[in-house]
């Protein structure tokens, strides 16, 4: 079955702290990753995808396959960072996106 | 970046009616929309693909007679839950996506719908 799991619900960490939020998938063929943040009161946004391999406001992802696993990592966390997280596979050629229930990640000054 | 507006944001209804909630593409044209659902706490699920001119692509599960989706122009889809229960209340997200092959979902704001 394909499936997103993101076992953290919430994530506090200070200001200037690593962050990693992990995110683990289930799919047989080869999968596309993405990250959407949701800022609060404001929609969902796509973040990061793994076929960009860029870096986006510090946060960068690495996909590795061996562990299928998705974490999204920045060295030092800002208070500006503080949202919801949302880890998301896209399956083969379809355009459907299949979300992990999200982690909340609270930055402390 | 592509704007995609929903609305209401927020509605109320008694048990037994119908109540439509619309998504709009405002400044680029939306070939491709999609429809998901956020239970508290929970992940968004996706309830259906639509396409512009042609029947929606119901997930597994989804009841489409329930759920009527209607993408009638290339900025604007509708969803029309019909006789709503309270275990319809949900929060219910709409994206859009130009184009074929990857482009990326643009994601309205959402519509909260509570059922009495």
């Amino acid at each position: 079955a394909q499936r997103v799991t993101q076992p953290e619900k919430l994530l506090s960490v200070f200001k200037g702290a690593p962050v990693e939020l992990k995110c683990n998938y289930s799919y047989s063929g080869s999968p596309e990753l993405f990250w959407y943040v949701q800022y609060s009161r404001q929609r969902l946004q796509l973040l990061l995808r793994h076929i960009s391999r860029e870096s986006i406001k510090g946060f960068t992802a690495d996909l590795n396959k061996g562990e299928t696993s998705f974490h999204l990592k920045k060295p030092f966390a800002q208070e500006e960072d503080s949202a919801m997280y949302y880890c998301a596979l896209r399956t083969g050629n379809t355009d459907k996106l299949i979300f992990g229930t999200g982690t909340r990640l609270q930055v402390f000054p | 970046g592509a704007v995609v507006s929903q609305h209401p944001s927020r509605v109320i209804c008694k048990s037994g009616t119908s109540v439509k909630i619309e998504c709009r593409s405002l400044d680029f044209q939306a070939t491709t929309m999609f429809w998901y659902r956020q239970f508290p706490k929970q992940s968004l699920m996706l309830m259906a693909t639509s396409n512009e001119g042609s029947k929606a692509t119901y997930e597994q599960g989804v009841e489409k007679d329930k759920f009527l989706i209607n993408h009638a122009s290339l900025t604007l889809s509708t969803l029309t839950v019909t006789s709503a229960h309270p275990e319809d209340s949900s929060f219910y997200i709409c994206s859009a996506r130009m184009g074929q092959g990857w482009h990326e979902q643009f994601f309205g704001p959402g519509t909260r719908l509570t059922v009495l």
